[in-house]
């Protein structure tokens, strides 16, 4: 268990809306990440972070902010939901704290149903 | 982006048989790390390997390394009931920006009691 917690667990909202996803851990580790999980295209990176207040885009960003103003959270801010966005959503953390060690840990994920 | 070719997408095998899996690639990497993943959870890593050649094992679970780095396998033994789930490879490009991994697209493992 690397303290990964993710809330909600499951949301449906609607076409339009903002939704924010929270990804929280109790270990202080430097790296973060948010992917989505769909049918026939595997884990896909959103975004990333490195730090506090340091983030990028990864493979899918398109529509989709992040922030992270404390270690332990890290957010995914849907600005305006779109049915293309119904998916399930994983935070991982990445737990070695340098060299080539490069192992993530997933939280339980987000069930998002976008109407 | 980068691929990871991940076959078979799936199988069905009789308990107590042996299963295995690969991930191959066109582009060699540094980190190999095989996953499984129950309906309803997140993905939980069962080995990591970090060299060519490496074989790692984790109770009944054997991964490698391949030697030409751009491709990894991983054989379950003695299969059981609770193998049952999706087994994902993942894999670190040499220079990776914030370690970031790309993820193959899953084995769906059934196991026949």
């Amino acid at each position: 268990d690397a303290g990964i917690t993710q809330s909600p667990r499951h949301k449906v909202t609607e076409t339009g809306t903002p939704v924010t996803l929270r990804c929280h851990q109790t270990e202080n580790h430097r790296y973060m990440y948010w992917y989505r999980q769909d049918p026939g295209h595997g884990l896909r990176l959103i975004h990333y972070s490195y730090g506090v207040k340091d983030t990028d885009k990864g493979e899918v960003s398109d529509g989709y902010s992040v922030s992270r103003s404390k270690t332990e959270d890290f957010l995914l801010t849907l600005e305006s939901a779109t049915s293309s966005q119904t998916s399930v959503y994983f935070c991982a953390i990445r737990t070695s704290s340098g060299g080539s060690y490069n192992e993530q840990f997933f939280g339980p994920g987000t069930r998002l149903t976008v109407l | 982006g980068q691929q990871l070719n991940q076959s078979p997408q799936s199988m069905f095998i009789q308990e107590g048989e042996d299963v295995s899996m690969n991930c191959t690639s066109s582009s060699i990497f540094n980190t190999w790390l095989w996953y499984k993943q129950e309906p309803g959870e997140g993905p939980v890593l069962l080995i990591a390997l970090y060299k060519a050649g490496e074989l790692t094992s984790n109770g009944r679970l054997t991964a490698q390394f391949g030697i030409t780095r751009k491709d990894s396998f991983l054989n379950i033994s003695a299969s059981i009931p609770s193998d049952v789930g999706i087994y994902f490879c993942a894999g670190q490009l040499p220079g990776a920006g914030s370690y970031q991994l790309t993820f193959g697209k899953g084995t769906k493992l059934s196991v026949i009691p």
